[in-house]
This record gives C-alpha cells, structure tokens and sequence, in this order.
C-alpha cells in the first residue's frame, strides 16, 4: 500500500518559471517529510526536509509547503533552470528528524526545456 | 567529508546464487539503512541499522539480510537470487538526528 504518492509522473517546464511537484500521504502519523532529487546511476540527493510543526521552508531557490489538513506537499523551484532536470522523490518519515524508515513516492521526473 | 560509499558499482549474477553487497557510511554516521530501488516500485525500504542492531526491517522475503559492524559499516546480503532481484541497491547513512539521510551512489544488481 502506498502511503506516498506523487501522481504526476513526470512535469514539463520552461526554464526561468515555476516548477511545481506534489505529493500526498496518507498517514497521519507521518511528522517529518523529505524532497530528494535523483540523476541516473546516482544516489538520491537530499534537497530540503520539513516538520510537519511547519507549514512551509525554504532554501535558496526550493520551497516546500505542507498542508496537514489535506495531507498534502508541494515542492516549488523558482526559477526553474535546466540543470534542475532529475527525478524528484517525496519521502515521509514517523519518527521525525531522527527518521529511520523513510516512506517514498514513486517520483516525478522534471524536465526543465531552454 | 567522504560521502557514502558502496561496493561494488555493478554486479551480474546467476539465478540461484548468492551476493553480498557493502556500504561505508559517511564518517561519525551511525545510522545505515538500505533501499531497493525498481522502475514499477519505486524506493522501498530494506532494513534500518543503528550501533549494529537492526531497528527496522521491511516487507522482503528472508532471504534479503543484513548487518552492521562496529565501525558502522554495513553489508546486506541476498541468497537463493531471483530475477525479480534484479534492481538498484542504494544504502544511505545519517547522524543520529540528522536532517536527511546521504544516499550512496547503489550497486546496480542484475540477476540472469
């Protein structure tokens, strides 16, 4: 059963724009949540986490915002570049930022087009 | 800082053998876990190691096992491989604490 899903498999961008990738869980005891990004033959890359006693975080040009309520995520990437172009991976721990196991999406890939 | 390292890169084996893969955490990381990752499943959870005890296993058949040694490093260990076996192997460590886990670069298995 999939706790984390990401229904956009993949998600067309302009370079410059917004890029918007979404996820929802539907665990309620989720309390910590991942955005990691991944290139062929590489490992995950971990990219921005929040708790879920936040309803937003930044860094740099990602945001992530959480909607508890609707059990709901979203990372933003502003503006959007080409090298920004990877498979992006939403992960949901319940044990906080100590995480132990980590639930995961089954990825959106990004392309970001010149 | 050297990140996570895992061995070996690729991997081929037979049906019905054996295979042992290994991970070096990042120095001072205690926590080593493990993922499997296929193109129809996505990242799934293998096991979770802290100080050589296992904290968390996942939903994989017995013959996926694991450990940790003393130094943090960890191996994992499939026996009696099947085709379905066929897959990224991707370790990642963390501080106790830690904001993230630091994922290897994983051993593409493939199982002929």
């Amino acid at each position: 059963d999939q706790q984390v899903k990401q229904n956009s498999p993949s998600l067309s961008v302009q370079e410059g724009r917004i890029s918007i990738l979404n996820c929802d869980y539907t665990n309620s005891m989720f309390d910590y949540f991942l955005w990691y990004k991944k290139y062929p033959a590489e490992g995950p890359t971990f990219l921005i986490s929040i708790s879920s006693i936040k309803d937003k975080n930044e860094d740099g040009r990602f945001t992530v915002f959480l909607n508890k309520s609707a059990k709901h995520l979203s990372l933003h990437i502003v503006p959007s570049q080409p090298g920004d172009s990877a498979v992006y991976f939403c992960a949901a721990s319940d044990r906080g930022s100590t995480l132990g196991r980590l639930y995961f999406g089954r990825g959106t890939q990004l392309t970001v087009w010149p | 800082k050297a990140g996570v390292t895992q061995t070996p890169r690729y991997l081929i084996k037979t049906r019905g053998q054996q295979v042992t893969l290994s991970c070096s955490p990042i120095s001072g990381h205690r926590s080593v876990s493990w993922y499997q990752q296929t193109p129809g499943q996505g990242l799934q959870f293998l096991f979770e190691y802290f100080s050589e005890t296992q904290r968390n296993k996942g939903n994989f058949p017995g013959r996926f096992s694991g450990r940790q040694f003393s130094n943090s490093r960890s191996e994992m260990n499939v026996s009696t491989l099947e085709l379905g076996d066929s897959a990224l192997y991707l370790c990642a460590s963390s501080e106790q604490g830690g904001y993230g886990y630091t994922f290897g670069s994983g051993t593409r298995l493939t199982v002929v």
